[in-house]
């Protein structure tokens, strides 16, 4: 019930597309949901986070769906950019946990010019 | 967000030897740290969360005897891997929690020989 699950495993866009990578979870304990971004030899750096009280967030070109009732949330990179290329991370906490990050298995993004 | 260093960046060293990694936050006082390790192309695994003035609560499955948390001020954690082997080679991360989000350090590439 801890897990979060991400999908797909990787994906490639073309400049200019759009990204889309979902996650689902188990316990609707969770509160806080934040998607990280990663480089190679690089550490996550956060990207943008939502909660369950709103259905989106969008800050720049990335945007955040939340489904409640689905326990999905998805990141969506718009307009995406060869510098987008990297490893995204989604995570969820809350409940028992509180501050624990329960990390989603992650998606490699590749940007082609 | 929060500004988090990590020395060394990286560390080469023989088999049974101790090494030891620091994670500063550099702009914010940080309750409580955490410790991840991540394989190559494999997610984030917490190892440890790390609470100043107390000790560190592990996660199953790591050994507290063998990696040494010390969380001695509101900015700085320390990470010992004692008696290293080689499959204790790995990219070990820290995190700090401030008002609920977590920002992560740059890492530290650990490889036993």
């Amino acid at each position: 019930q801890q897990q979060v699950k991400q999908s797909p495993q990787s994906l490639i866009v073309q400049k200019g597309g759009i990204s889309i990578i979902n996650c689902a979870y188990e316990n609707t304990a969770f509160d806080y949901f934040p998607w990280y971004q990663q480089f190679p030899g690089k550490g996550p750096a956060l990207l943008i986070a939502i909660r369950p009280d709103v259905s989106e967030k969008k800050e720049g070109r990335f945007t955040i769906s939340f489904n409640k009732s689905a326990k999905q949330f998805s990141l969506h990179i718009m307009d995406s950019q060869p510098g987008d290329s990297a490893t995204y991370f989604c995570a969820a906490s809350g409940g028992d946990s509180s501050y624990k990050l329960i990390f989603g298995s992650g998606t490699r993004l590749l940007v082609r010019p | 967000g929060a500004v988090v260093s990590q020395h060394p960046s990286w560390v080469i060293c023989k088999s049974g030897t101790s090494v030891k990694i620091e994670c500063r936050s550099l702009d914010f006082q940080a309750t409580t740290m955490f410790w991840y390790r991540q394989f190559p192309k494999q997610s984030l695994m917490l190892m440890a969360t790390s609470n100043e003035g107390s000790k560190a609560t592990y996660e199953q499955g790591v050994e507290k005897d063998k990696f040494l948390i010390n969380h001695a001020s509101l900015t700085l954690s320390t990470l010992t891997v004692t008696s290293a082997h080689p499959e204790d080679s790995s990219f070990y991360i820290c995190s700090v929690k401030i008002y609920n989000e977590q920002f992560f350090g740059p890492g530290t590439r650990l490889t036993v020989l």
